[in-house]
């Protein structure tokens, strides 16, 4: 059963620019995660947010949480042609081993 | 850096075969999974094991099993394959916790004709 939603399905900016993604989820989470996937390639983890947690950043990355709205963000400043991937938002419920991923975002950032 | 190496990055079966694919990790991880990724379907969990020898279905079990003999080994086995598991077959690792990320191999593109 699909999770995570992300929005939009996919985005195409220039090199510099912010982006956006927005990830929505329908149960109760103990955190949400964020993965990377280039083309034909693995997912690589990015950052996780656990559920008492509101905001975090990990270099260029800058992620929010709202348990309330059960909704997440992952904000990219100044992209840059290598960030262009498909993202994916991943929960995991209580103690459970599973994570659900979303359909993810393809991004494009153009040089 | 942790290591997850999938045995095939392409691979063409027929209908019918067993197919085996394998996945080895190099970091002691405890819990390992296998995802099948379908265009428009995002990545769906088909087994996972939190220990050598434990294992527990996905959400997509069907037409699958799995052997976990040693820790750092986790095969995914098609009985009997057929046309619709042509997809890409992604395998995981993490350590124990509930903060811990998933490590992911670089998958195996399986085609079955």
């Amino acid at each position: 059963s699909q999770q995570g939603e992300e929005d939009p399905q996919a985005l195409s900016i220039q090199e510099g620019e912010n982006a956006t993604m927005n990830c929505s989820y329908k149960t109760s989470i103990n955190n949400l995660q964020w993965y990377r996937q280039n083309s034909g390639r693995g997912l690589v983890h990015l950052i996780l947010i656990r559920s008492n947690e509101r905001e975090k950043h990990s270099g260029r990355l800058r992620v929010t949480l709202d348990t309330s709205k059960k909704s997440s963000s992952l904000l990219i400043t100044a992209s840059r042609a290598a960030d262009t991937a498909s993202y994916f938002c991943a929960t995991m419920e209580g103690s459970n081993y599973k994570l659900t991923f979303g359909k993810g975002t393809l991004l494009t950032v153009n040089p | 850096d942790v290591k997850v190496t999938q045995s095939s990055r392409y691979l063409v079966k027929r209908t019918g075969e067993k197919v085996f694919l394998e996945c080895v990790q190099d970091m002691d991880h405890e819990n390992m999974f296998w995802y099948r990724q379908d265009p428009g379907l995002g990545l769906r969990l088909i087994y996972f094991s939190y220990d050598v020898k434990m294992k527990e279905k996905g959400d997509i079990p069907e037409g699958y099993s799995v052997s976990r003999e040693k820790k750092e080994r986790f095969s995914l086995i098609l009985e009997s394959a057929s046309t619709n598991q042509t997809s890409m077959y992604l395998c995981a690792s993490r350590t124990q916790g509930q903060g811990q990320p998933q490590h992911f191999g670089d998958g195996t593109r399986l085609s079955i004709l």
